[in-house]
Order: C-alpha cells, then structure tokens, then sequence
C-alpha cells in the first residue's frame, strides 16, 4: 500500500516571496508522483509529474518538484509566488502497476497582496 | 464542447434516499474514476472503471454503486444516503491509467445528506 503525507494544511506567503509545499510519501515499490492544483470551485488540474529520468521537474507556470528517493519528497516550490497561484495543492503517487492515483490531504497556499 | 461534465452540481437529499451522481466525458477516455474531497482527507477514491463493463472499488466503495454501459458516461448511485456520505464527488477520465496520462476532473458535485 502507498500513502502521501501533506505536512502543512495551510501556508500563508506574501506576493513574490518564494514558497515550498511539502510532500512524503511511502511505498515499497517504484512510484510515479503528480502535483495537482485545484482552484476555487473546480475540478482538479495535473501541474506536473515525476516519471522518470531527471529528478527535477518543472511546469509551465514556474514550479518545479524535485524527487527525492532516499527522503521519499516530492516537494513542490516556486521562487515567486503571485496572486493567481492562490490554490489548494495536492500530491499524488501512483505504482507503475496500478490505476489508482492516491492523494495527500491537500495544502491551501494563500498569496497575500 | 469537449471536457467532462458533472451533474447536479448541488444536491441536497435525506437520509436513506437512493441519489444518483452523473458524470459524462467527450474525449473516448478508456479510464474513469470518482472520488470524493472530505476536508482533511484530501480525494479518495470510490470506483473507478477500465473500459466499458468494467468496473473496480476503490478505496472507499462502501454504499456506493457504478456502472459503466457506456464509454462516455460514469453514473454513481448512493443507494441509501447516509450523513457521512456528505461530501464533494469528483468524476475524472484518462486516455490510459491514472500514472502515465494526466486525469482530466469535472468541477464537482456537492452533495448534501439531512
């Protein structure tokens, strides 16, 4: 079995301060991680993932994970934060056996003007 | 429009109704989930279905049925609501399994039980 652990429910940030979103997980096999963001009101949206091959990923709007195997981290962060990243965040791992996505209990990133 | 549609977007019903959740998605997606959000819990996941006619529990199956007679559509039925099925449901598709194609999530239902 797999789990995810979102450490912080919430992290308050000011604009254009850099802000790190964490995330663990466990797993006894090779795992495939996501990062989805969901705004208010909506479905949930893939920001990025972590197959294979280079450990640092990056999405279209600034953010990067980076994983890290022998922490078990998937930690999502940006250098500059605007308001429009205001969102709640959720990890996500899934075996490369499975269909099952399995999800943290979400981080809500609140960007103050 | 292509994307994936939930329907009602809020619903408000009483203990031990059978309630009814639709989920209908353009794109042909082999894959189908529903999963609900519960502050706290973040999404776990109901059902979810490979293909047409296949269906599979999930991690929090209890209470709930699917079925899947069409591609294109996802129907969840409470069978006897009860309060702790209060929740967000979020009906989702892939092109393949959930890790090597994104999911693509419809906005949600609200559902309230009394």
């Amino acid at each position: 079995a797999q789990s995810v652990t979102q450490l912080d429910s919430q992290v308050p940030v000011f604009e254009e301060a850099p802000v790190e979103l964490r995330c663990n997980y466990s797993s006894s096999v090779s795992v495939y991680l996501f990062w989805y963001v969901q705004y208010p009101n909506q479905g949930l949206q893939l920001l990025l993932k972590y197959l294979s091959g280079s450990t640092l990923v990056e999405s279209i709007n600034g953010f990067e994970a980076e994983f890290n195997k022998s922490q078990t981290s998937f930690h999502l962060r940006k250098p500059s934060v605007h308001i429009s990243d205001t969102a709640e965040y959720f990890c996500a791992v899934s075996d490369n056996a499975g269909n099952m996505l399995t999800f943290g209990g979400g981080t809500r990133l609140m960007v103050k003007p | 429009d292509a994307g994936i549609t939930q329907s009602p977007r809020y619903k408000i019903t009483e203990t031990g109704r059978q309630v009814t959740l639709m989920c209908h998605q353009t794109w042909s997606h082999s894959y189908m989930f529903w999963y609900r959000q519960d502050l706290g819990h973040g999404l776990r996941l109901i059902y979810y279905s490979a293909a047409a006619d296949i269906t599979d529990k999930g991690e929090v199956p209890d209470g709930y049925v699917v079925s899947r007679s069409k591609t294109e559509n996802f129907p969840l039925t409470l069978e006897s609501a009860t309060r702790s099925q209060t929740s967000v449901y979020f009906c989702a598709s892939s092109a393949q399994g959930s890790y090597n194609s994104p999911l693509h999530f419809g906005n949600g239902t609200r559902l309230t039980v009394t």
